[in-house]
C-alpha cells in the first residue's frame, strides 16, 4: 500500500529558529501534497496545497513567508516553519495524493513545540 | 464549497454497544467521503471511503458507513464497540471530479469513549 514517511515525529525548537519537516512518499509518486495543521482537540486545517514543481497554494490566513513549502520532486515535500514562535506549536500532518486518484495517504504527523 | 458537519463532539458507549457517529456533508458536486480514525499523537488511519460505487461501504475493524444522498449523510457505525475503538474520528469530503489538487476537508471530529 501507499506509505508516506514524515519526519521528525517530534521536535522542540527555540523561539526564533527555523524547523524543517519532511514528507516522503515511499512507494508512489505524490503529484500533490497537502499540509495540515491540527491544534489540540481540534480538527485538521488545510494550510497549503503543493504540486510537484510548482509553487504552493496557501489557504487564506496562512502566512506563506512563514510556512515555506517545497515540493521539488515527486517523492519529497518539505514544510519549513521560519522564525518559529510559541504560537506555531502544533501538530503538522502531510497528505500525499497520486494524480487524480481518490486516495489520500497521510504521514504520521510532527509535534512541534516552540519554547 | 464543500463541508462536513459531525454531530456530537463526544460520543460515549459501553463495550459491546452499537457505535453511531454522525456526519452530514454539503457539496455542489457528487462527493467522495471518508472516515478516518486518529489515536493520540498519531496520524490518520483510513477506516473507509465512498467513491460513488456501493452506497454501503465496509471498512476496517468492523466499521461501515452508508451514503444517503437524500439525507446528505454518511454516518459511521459499528455493531459492537471494543475498548480499542476509543479514539478521535474524522469525517472528510473531497471533490469527486478527480481534480488532482483537491484537498480533503475535515469535520471537527468526534471523540469516541468506550466504557467497560
Amino acid at each position: 500500500g501507499a506509505v508516506v514517511s514524515q519526519h521528525p515525529s517530534r521536535v522542540i525548537c527555540k523561539s526564533g529558529t527555523s524547523v524543517k519537516i519532511e514528507c516522503r512518499s515511499l512507494d508512489f509518486q505524490a503529484t500533490t501534497m497537502f499540509w495540515y495543521r491540527q491544534f489540540p482537540k481540534q480538527s485538521l486545517m488545510l494550510m497549503a496545497t503543493s504540486n510537484e514543481g510548482s509553487k504552493a497554494t496557501y489557504e487564506q490566513g496562512v502566512e506563506k513567508d512563514k510556512f515555506l513549502i517545497n515540493h521539488a520532486s515527486l517523492t519529497l515535500s518539505t514544510l519549513t516553519v521560519t522564525s518559529a514562535h510559541p504560537e506555531d506549536s502544533s501538530f503538522y500532518i502531510c497528505s500525499a495524493k497520486k494524480g487524480a486518484s481518490p486516495g489520500y495517504t497521510f504521514g504520521s504527523g510532527t509535534r512541534l513545540t516552540v519554547v | 464549497a464543500q463541508s462536513v458537519t459531525q454531530l456530537g463532539s463526544h460520543v460515549s458507549v459501553s463495550e459491546g454497544a452499537l457505535v453511531l457517529l454522525r456526519c452530514n456533508y454539503s457539496s455542489s458536486v457528487p462527493p467522495y467521503l471518508f472516515w478516518y480514525v486518529q489515536y493520540p499523537n498519531q496520524g490518520l488511519q483510513l477506516l473507509l471511503k465512498y467513491t460513488s460505487a456501493a452506497t454501503l461501504v465496509k471498512g476496517i475493524n468492523g466499521f461501515e458507513a452508508e451514503f444517503k444522498k437524500s439525507e446528505t449523510s454518511f454516518h459511521l457505525t459499528k455493531p459492537s464497540a471494543h475498548m480499542s475503538d476509543a479514539a478521535e474520528y474524522f469525517c472528510a469530503v473531497s471533490d469527486s471530479y478527480n481534480q488532482a489538487g483537491t484537498a480533503l476537508i475535515f469535520g471537527k471530529g468526534t471523540t469516541l469513549s468506550v466504557s467497560s
